[in-house]
């Protein structure tokens, strides 16, 4: 019963590093996302994906990248972090968009970038 | 651009009072979600809402959509204090083919005895 697992769950990171969120899940769902959530903002979508091997920009896409190799991974990237992304992530993942079905939301990622 | 805004942005109430928050949202949708969450945790789903007049309602909250208005409301009955919370609304901007959700800034619920 896991759902959405996200990893890791804290992290800090210095200034010009780089580091992976991974996002798994177990419920065979098609559609995955990447959202950051800061304070006063509500959550602002980065990188999405409708498919294994499938990837888009979202509305903060900048400075991140993404892949989706397995269908069950969905994976962001920060090839030189900066403070400004100081964070909480959170991926999701959908069955089918727009339905009863929703999304489901994983635990989150704090990530400090000092 | 679909946004989503909602209000009140904070929101400090006395146990037992009834208050509502307002999303409203700028283009046509008819799949709306409430979703709430606790400091430092991820996003409760509350409600599905997915046509004109769609009403939920679930123990002191009840959710309402009225896509000719493009607003929905979260309506708190006879709050206590297990409700502070913060409450957020998603607008499934699904046309297309992916679907995502756009949302709002959050409302920061205070119930206070």
């Amino acid at each position: 019963n896991a759902g959405v697992t996200q990893t890791p769950k804290f992290r800090v990171l210095k200034t010009g590093q780089s580091m992976t969120l991974l996002c798994a899940q177990d419920m065979n769902h098609e559609y995955m996302y990447w959202y950051r959530q800061d304070p006063g903002m509500g959550l602002r979508l980065i990188h999405y994906s409708v498919g294994e091997g499938t990837t888009a920009k979202g509305e903060v896409p900048d400075g991140y990248n993404v892949s989706r190799l397995k269908k069950q991974n969905f994976l962001l990237g920060l090839e030189s972090a900066a403070p400004s992304q100081t964070s909480v992530y959170f991926c999701a993942s959908s069955w089918r968009p727009g339905t009863v079905y929703g999304y489901t939301f994983g635990s989150g990622t704090r990530l400090t970038v000092v | 651009e679909l946004k989503v805004e909602q209000n009140p942005l904070f929101l400090s109430m006395q146990e037992g009072k009834n208050y509502t928050i307002y999303c409203n949202y700028s283009t046509t949708s008819d799949r709306l979600y409430w979703y709430r969450q606790d400091p430092g945790k991820s996003l409760e789903s509350l409600f599905v809402l997915l046509s004109n007049g769609a009403v939920k309602q679930e123990g002191r909250l009840m959710a309402s959509l009225d896509t000719k208005a493009r607003l929905s409301t979260l309506h708190i009955t006879a709050a206590v204090h297990d409700l502070s919370a913060t409450y957020f609304c998603a607008v499934d901007n699904y046309g297309g083919s992916q679907g995502n959700l756009i949302f709002g800034k959050g409302t920061k619920l205070s119930v206070k005895p």
